[in-house]
């Protein structure tokens, strides 16, 4: 059960421009939010978080957006670097689970 | 502080076989979880285990089992070992789940042949 969903596989963007990732979740019971970064062979790395009673997080470069009613969440890279390429995991949890839950991942090149 | 081990990093398996594979969490971290990294399909749940009980699991068959010791260090294994079960295992440790995140492992490479 896809209960988070990252419908883009691939965003290429250039270098100093912002990059936006999105996120659709299912589960209203969520009440967690997180965004990981992976690079290859290794494992992903927490990059920012959101609670459920927040609209916005940021941290430096990075900020998250939740919209509850929309059951959206985005994060947004400002200014992108080459060194963010990178797939980006969206995550999820909360409710009577204590599990977190993944979406499929987007890749993102940020081009020089 | 050490991160999260798992071990070994690739494995090469024939179909049919059984496979163990192990992960040893950061220290006071009592929650470990499993997931299955397919190209298309992200990361896929596969069980929870805090203190020594599998608190949840995901869709997959039985084949796939695991457990967890007092230290916290946990084992899955997967039986009866089939072509579409090469992937990427990563394990996961953490303080109750919410804003603290995972901690990931840098996964051990399933190959079936």
């Amino acid at each position: 059960d896809q209960q988070v969903k990252q419908n883009s596989p691939s965003l290429s963007v250039q270098e100093g421009r912002i990059s936006i990732l999105n996120c659709d979740y299912t589960n209203s019971m969520f009440d967690y939010f997180l965004w990981y970064k992976k690079y290859p062979a290794e494992g992903p790395t927490f990059l920012i978080s959101i609670s459920s009673i927040k609209d916005k997080n940021e941290d430096g470069r990075f900020t998250v957006f939740l919209n509850k009613s929309a059951k959206h969440l985005s994060l947004h890279i400002v200014p992108s670097q080459p060194g963010d390429s990178a797939v980006y995991f969206c995550a999820a949890s909360g409710g009577n689970n204590n599990d977190m839950r993944f979406g499929a991942g987007t890749r993102l090149t940020v081009k020089p | 502080k050490a991160g999260v081990t798992q071990t070994p990093r690739y494995l090469i398996k024939t179909r049919g076989q059984q496979v163990t594979l192990s992960c040893s969490p950061i220290s006071g971290h009592r929650s470990v979880s499993w997931y299955q990294q397919t190209p298309g399909q992200g990361l896929q749940f596969l069980f929870e285990y805090f203190s020594e009980t599998q608190r949840n699991k995901g869709n997959f068959p039985g084949r796939f089992s695991g457990r967890q010791f007092s230290n916290s260090r946990s084992e899955m294994n997967v039986s009866t070992l089939e072509l579409g079960d090469s992937a990427l295992y990563l394990c996961a440790s953490s303080l109750p789940a919410g804003l603290y995140g995972y901690t990931f492992g840098s996964g051990t490479r399933l190959t079936v042949v």
